[in-house]
């Protein structure tokens, strides 16, 4: 099956502006969590959404915002951007389901994101 | 809270060498914990979870829950086994998010 996408793989920003990242999970999935890759920070977990609700949150400011779909495909839009929001976006997809199921996630590829 | 720790941002090692990459957790429950990997210009992808107690590529991973730790070993290193590996713990208290370690640099010399 077609694994985790994410689009536009790679985006120039100047400060100040916004910008929209996009997600699709893998067919079935309902949870889409989304990650920032730098190399000083390592990932940091931005939020997950399940069902269309956010059902976790990292400690990121309120720039950072995400919403889900019906179907499953999830946005995450950072507003009013600094240079230090140049990093990898990751977007990873899971089944989500509550309890002790194995919380196993699939990455995308990531979105280069550059503020200048 | 939980926590997970890899003490080593860095690890070089010769080709056919032992490797262990280190792992430690803080959960005072029962947790699930994973190595993730990362190729150079891959994605990142699940390597191994402790529950199924399996080797994949060579790689295996022992849940200690005395020393809470989940190192990741592989008895001869290959050079295609130079990446990037992140531990990540799932737990109930955080509501089975992925708790992430800050991941360990593997450099496979020849």
């Amino acid at each position: 099956k077609a694994g985790v996408t994410q689009t536009p793989r790679y985006l120039i920003k100047t400060r100040g502006q916004q910008v929209t990242l996009s997600c699709s999970p893998i067919s079935g999935h309902r949870s889409v969590s989304w990650y920032q890759q730098t190399p000083g920070q390592g990932l940091q977990f931005l939020f997950e959404y399940f069902s269309e609700t956010q059902r976790n949150k990292g400690n990121f400011p309120g720039r950072f915002s995400g919403r889900q779909f019906s179907n499953s495909r999830s946005e995450m839009n950072v507003s009013t951007l600094e240079l230090g929001d140049s990093a990898l976006y990751l977007c990873a997809s899971s089944f989500g389901l509550l309890g002790r199921e194995i919380y196993e996630q699939y990455f995308g590829p990531g979105t280069r994101l550059t503020v200048t | 809270a939980q926590r997970v720790t890899q003490p080593e941002k860095l690890l070089s090692v010769f080709k056919g060498a032992p490797v262990e990459l280190k792992c430690n957790y803080s959960y005072s429950g029962s947790p699930e914990l994973f190595w993730y990997v990362q190729y150079s210009r891959q994605r990142l992808q699940l390597l191994l979870r402790h529950i199924s107690r399996e080797s994949i590529k060579g790689f295996t991973a022992d849940l200690n829950k005395g020393e809470t730790s989940f190192h990741l070993k592989k008895p001869f290193a290959q050079e295609e086994d130079s990446a990037m590996y992140y531990c990540a713990l799932s737990a109930m208290d955080s509501n089975y998010q992925l708790i992430w370690g800050a991941g360990t640099k593997l450099i496979i010399k020849p």
